[in-house]
């Protein structure tokens, strides 16, 4: 949904594990979510994405499961590593329209 | 094929003074969106245009106001510029589907 002006939740994991990044999203009838990673410094850029007629879909290390049932999405990483510092952000759209951001989440890995 | 760009990438005001963003699309994207971002924060949505038209506002006060161009470009306009304003503001296109970011403007009030 609509992220709103709090602190970035925050998720610290150890290099090599793996992360698991949650977003709840507030449209039932939203049929296109993204998973987007935002460096410091710099506009978000593209992770994965997937449409409701599935409920996961892989990528290079990523993968995105979507729970329609209870709205939620995640984001998981294998082995992260330093260079997935980040904050990660899902957005919902119905109809590709009208694009809504979560709150974020900041993703900390440590050597 | 150039990706999204906004200018400036910095921008200074005073308080009060009023300010003006640019952000020029992907080529045959139509929707344009608009974000502030405090730092430290996350994306708070401010604007949404399609084909010209205003279609979604943000839980914003009137003085932040944009248009969008028949060329799909967009700007975005803060009049009366307050402290709480200093923010990087991102505009993102997109065309059924994915929206593509733009590096933001850091827009500083003093």
């Amino acid at each position: 949904g609509e992220s709103v002006g709090l602190h970035l939740p925050t998720l610290s994991v150890q290099e090599g594990d793996n992360s698991i990044i949650n977003c709840a999203y507030s449209n039932s009838a939203s049929d296109y979510f993204i998973w987007y990673k935002q460096e410091s410094g710099k506009g978000p850029q593209f992770i994965i994405d997937i449409r409701s007629n599935m409920d996961k879909r892989q990528g290079q290390r990523v993968t995105v499961l979507l729970n329609k049932t209870v709205k939620h999405l995640s984001l998981q990483i294998a082995a992260t590593q330093p260079g997935d510092s980040a904050v990660y952000f899902c957005a919902e759209t119905q109809h590709n329209n009208d694009m809504r951001f979560g709150a974020g989440t900041r993703l900390t890995v440590k050597p | 094929e150039a990706g999204v760009t906004q200018s400036p990438t910095h921008l200074i005001k005073t308080r009060g003074q009023q300010a003006t963003l640019r952000c020029s699309p992907i080529s045959g994207h139509t929707s344009v969106y608009w974000y502030q971002q405090a730092l430290g924060l996350g994306l708070q949505f401010l604007l949404w245009y399609d084909e010209g038209e205003e279609r979604n506002r943000g839980n914003f006060p009137p003085r932040f106001s944009g248009r969008q161009f028949p060329n799909y470009s967009s700007e975005l306009n803060v009049n009366a510029l307050e402290l709480e304003d200093s923010a990087l503001y991102l505009c993102a296109s997109s065309s059924f589907g994915e929206a593509f970011f733009g590096q933001g403007t850091r827009l500083t009030v003093v």
